[in-house]
């Protein structure tokens, strides 16, 4: 399996600016999580989907953000309007299952989106 | 305070030394990660862990849930260890559990 699949790697866009990070879990995975990473507040949980539906979007900074996941192998990401303070590294993580006491419960990492919002 | 505290925030140690960061957390967790993150900004999953031990070459994890706290240690230190490592928990809360929940991170400098 190729992994987490996350585009696009980089994206430099201006304020105001609609912006959709896209990521495709990896198959057969059944939860779906995105986060954001900032050098203030490091890494932040702000979605996560299971079996497409969404669970928790209470870490959604705000109704700029929407997270959207249609079937069981795409998910978007979209802010609209952009913000300066939205410059960050969004990574999207799937995993098999969320709680227990199991490896199958184990996340695994895209190789992230840098947003830059000038 | 943050749920989730790791120390120290930056180590900066010489090849071959044996390497330990603390995490401790003060949520109800059903599971802890330790993740790394490499310069290059990859996070890989190095363990997931709930209770007592793992091993995976140089790298071990303890946790004891009762004290609520978690280390990482790493034997005979290479500069290829240098990385952020971080510690996360999936917290129980309510009706279930939720997303990873995360450390401030570990900067690791191996010098040769």
């Amino acid at each position: 399996d190729a992994g987490v699949i996350q585009s696009p790697r980089h994206e430099v866009t201006e304020m105001g600016q609609e912006v959709t990070l896209r990521c495709k879990p990896i198959s057969g995975h059944d939860y779906l999580f995105w986060y954001r990473q900032t050098m203030m507040r490091g890494l932040e949980l702000l979605i996560y989907f299971n079996n497409n539906v969404p669970i928790d979007d209470s870490g959604m900074p705000e109704d700029r953000f929407s997270a959207k996941m249609p079937n069981a192998s795409f998910s978007t990401l979209k802010i609209q309007p952009s913000e300066p303070r939205d410059s960050a590294v969004y990574f999207c993580a799937s995993s098999l299952g969320l709680s227990g006491l199991s490896s199958y419960n184990e996340q695994f990492f895209g190789p992230g989106t840098r947003l830059t919002v000038l | 305070k943050n749920e989730v505290e790791q120390s120290p925030q930056n180590l900066t140690a010489q090849e071959g030394e044996f390497i330990t960061i603390n995490c401790s957390y003060s949520v109800g967790i059903s599971a802890l990660h330790w993740l790394q993150q490499h310069p290059g900004g990859g996070i890989v999953s190095l363990f997931m862990l709930s209770s007592g031990k793992k091993k995976h070459g140089r790298l071990i994890a303890t946790i004891n849930i009762q004290e609520k706290h978690s280390s990482l240690h790493i034997t005979a230190s290479h500069p290829r260890d240098s990385a952020v490592y971080i510690c996360a928990v999936i917290r129980v809360s309510g009706g279930g559990a939720d997303g990873l929940t995360f450390g401030k991170g570990t900067h690791l400098i191996i010098q040769p």
